[in-house]
């Protein structure tokens, strides 16, 4: 059974730095890409970005929304993905969700999700 | 402002049938497949309809999907109230080399 198991509840202050997880089991890690998806508190789904965990040194993009502010990476010897902050601001306020797109091809479709991770930033 | 264009909201009474459209350009729903996810709410969105018009196992064939040039549509029949939920369209967009979602749709069943 194929699971993605995100990291819990953050509630940091501006400026702090984060790192959250997404740790993937009931299939090979490096097979699929991974998305993260915010949404902010009652809006809708935005794209942050994804990772090829089978080339994650060269293989990511984000959106140009997210571009400069997180950084996407992975381990796959413990088949995990990362979302990571450097600077919190009060606009990164949401839940972070992990999808794992189709594995044979990755334009199809978003076919596995995390639970969601709640991140709250406020001073 | 989402890529994908969505109604806010659709309402119907329990046992009808209601439909959500998911308007884009030819540089995403034009030329890649459309998917469809609902999140009730409190929970993790779940996939509902992939590749325009497939049903993931275990997905009632209530639910329906179908894609026509830059446009798709969700279609469900029978509702009932546990069907009450946010539903999304997503695709990838060959242009920006992003996946894109859509505003998405409250369903109200009345």
């Amino acid at each position: 059974e194929v699971q993605l198991v995100q990291s819990g509840a953050e509630v940091k202050k501006p400026g702090d730095s984060l790192r959250i997880s997404c740790q993937a089991s009931g299939y090979s890690f490096a097979g699929s890409w991974i998305t993260w998806v915010r949404q902010m508190p009652g809006k809708g789904l935005e794209w942050v970005g994804r990772i090829d965990p089978s080339d994650s040194y060269t293989s990511y993009s984000y959106s140009p929304s997210f571009r400069g502010r997180v950084i996407i990476s992975s381990d796959n010897s413990i088949s995990t993905a990362y979302l990571q902050w450097n600077s919190l601001q009060a606009s990164d306020t949401g839940m972070y969700y992990c999808a794992r797109h189709d594995n044979i091809n990755a334009y199809r479709y978003l076919q596995y999700w995390g639970q969601g991770t709640l991140v709250t930033v406020s001073s | 402002q989402s890529v994908l264009t969505q109604p806010p909201s659709v309402s119907a009474a329990p046992g009808q049938k209601v439909t959500i459209s998911c308007s884009g350009s030819s540089s995403n729903i034009g030329n890649n497949y459309v998917s469809w996810y609902q999140q009730l709410t409190g929970t993790a969105p779940k996939v509902l309809i992939y590749d325009n018009d497939k049903r993931p196992s275990g997905i009632p064939d209530r639910f329906s999907g179908s894609k026509s040039g830059t446009s798709a549509t969700l279609g469900i029949t029978g509702l009932q109230t546990g069907d009450e939920a946010d539903y999304f369209c997503g695709t990838w967009d060959s242009s920006v080399s992003a996946w894109v979602f859509g505003g998405g749709t409250k369903l109200t069943v009345l």
